[in-house]
């Protein structure tokens, strides 16, 4: 069965500080997707990482992806109040028809 | 604004009953795919279509069907609503690329059977 593990699934920050989300998944797929949700409202796609070694930045946010590994990071600098929100990763499942998205990481960021 | 729309925003109903949720997919996407979300389960796949065609099957329940017509627009029927069918159903689509598979998710419906 097709996993995807995240961790942390609840991260608490201060602004300001740096911080490291994981995506670790079991399938040799090589095509990974990370998204954003705001508490009631829908998924916003935010990186798509085709390849290995492939890394993506939009402002303070950074997403690699490392597929020997199976492993995704989603990397958080000098985190704002306007970050908070819920970060999910997904994969293709092996037919290639659906995402198999992991828990979630709910991210809440304080003064 | 993704381009995915989704209709009613909020449905409250009673154990028993049948609704019918609605997606249209964004401009120029032909697969159109189903998924509920839930505090215990998370976010899960239901069924995907692809140019009016059944494509995949995921968790969904023998109580639950759906369609894509063909203006691409695609609906979710529930029926025999138990309480835990209370969620979050989205509705996404995406070009469905060899090459990639990005999603675009609508707004959500939210369902409540009491």
């Amino acid at each position: 069965e097709l996993k995807v593990e995240q961790n942390p699934l609840f991260l608490s920050m201060q602004e300001g500080k740096n911080y490291t989300i994981y995506c670790n998944y079991s399938t040799t797929s090589d095509r990974l997707y990370w998204y954003r949700q705001d508490p009631g409202k829908s998924l916003e796609s935010l990186f798509v990482l085709l390849s290995n070694g492939a890394v993506k930045q939009e402002g303070r946010l950074m997403a690699s992806l490392d597929t020997k590994a199976r492993l995704s990071t989603l990397h958080i600098t000098a985190a704002v109040h306007d970050l908070s929100a819920t970060y999910f990763c997904a994969v293709d499942n092996q037919a290639g028809t659906a995402l198999i998205f992991g828990k979630g990481t709910t991210l809440s960021v304080s003064s | 604004d993704s381009g995915v729309t989704q209709t009613p925003k909020h449905l409250i109903t009673a154990t028993g009953q049948r609704v019918t949720l609605r997606c249209s997919p964004r401009s120029g996407d032909l697969s159109v795919y189903w998924y509920q979300q839930s505090l215990d389960q998370g976010l899960q796949f239901l069924i995907q279509y692809y140019n009016g065609e059944e494509r995949a099957k995921g968790n969904i329940l023998e109580r639950f069907s759906a369609q894509q017509f063909p203006d691409l627009h695609s609906e979710l029927n529930l029926s025999s609503l138990e309480l835990g069918d209370s969620a979050l159903y989205f509705c996404a689509s995406s070009v469905q690329s060899v090459h990639y598979n990005e999603q675009f998710f609508g707004p959500g419906t939210r369902l409540t059977v009491l």
